[in-house]
């Protein structure tokens, strides 16, 4: 079974650019999550989608952070414009469900960097 | 906040059992316990999860006390491609993560 993957891994920009990335979950997963690692801290949670619709977005800046999953399967995070702080790994995970026993499994990320 | 505590670092040498140990004192009733790692470079991968039970799988063993206030992972015969941040995490809807303990299995 194909896992979560995102695109690209790897991505430079400079402060005040935009910036996007991209997620296909694993295939049949409703709920949909973004999150970002900074270095040396554990993953923290940027959004929940189930299906398209959001569940929780109370740790995206909105100012700047945008997300959509249109038609419940492929999400985009989108940064405009971005800030030095904003260098950070981005990581996507997808489970069957949002109960407390339905597994998230984790993507390999994107690593941004803001100069 | 995380509601867990884990040691930030721990060795282990190859073959031999690594215990992981974690405390979650305040967990609640219908909170899991979850584990998952993350080496380098790559994003974290489930390990075991449990609410009550012990339970075991192909990767680890994950032992729950009774009164559900800590729990031990356990990688039976640790590989150096076991060296990994392992996370700790007490979920009732989100997953919530601490630093981890860093673990560094040696030859």
């Amino acid at each position: 079974e194909a896992g979560v993957a995102q695109s690209p891994r790897y991505k430079i920009i400079e402060k005040r650019q935009s910036v996007a990335f991209w997620c296909n979950p694993i295939s049949g997963h409703a709920t949909l999550y973004w999150y970002q690692q900074i270095l040396g801290q554990g993953p923290k949670l940027l959004i929940q989608f189930q299906n398209n619709g959001v569940v929780d977005d109370s740790q995206l800046p909105k100012d700047r952070f945008s997300a959509e999953r249109l038609k419940g399967v492929d999400s985009t995070l989108k940064i405009q414009p971005a800030k030095l702080e904003d260098s950070a790994v981005y990581l996507c995970a997808s489970s069957l469900g949002a109960r407390p026993w339905e597994t998230q499994y984790f993507g390999p990320g994107t690593r941004l960097l803001v100069l | 906040d995380a509601k867990t505590t884990q040691p930030t670092s721990m060795d282990c040498a190859e073959g031999r059992a690594a215990n992981l140990p974690c405390n979650h004192s305040t967990i609640s009733g219908n909170e899991y316990v979850y584990w998952y790692r993350q080496i380098h470079s790559q994003g974290p991968q489930y390990i075991i999860h449990g609410l009550k039970n012990n339970e075991t799988n192909e990767m680890a063993s994950l032992i729950i006390t009774e009164d559900r206030k800590s729990s031990t992972l356990i990688l039976p015969h640790a590989t150096l491609r076991d060296t990994a941040v392992y996370y700790c995490i007490v979920r009732v809807d989100k997953l919530i993560f601490g630093t981890g303990t860093r673990l560094q299995v040696f030859p």
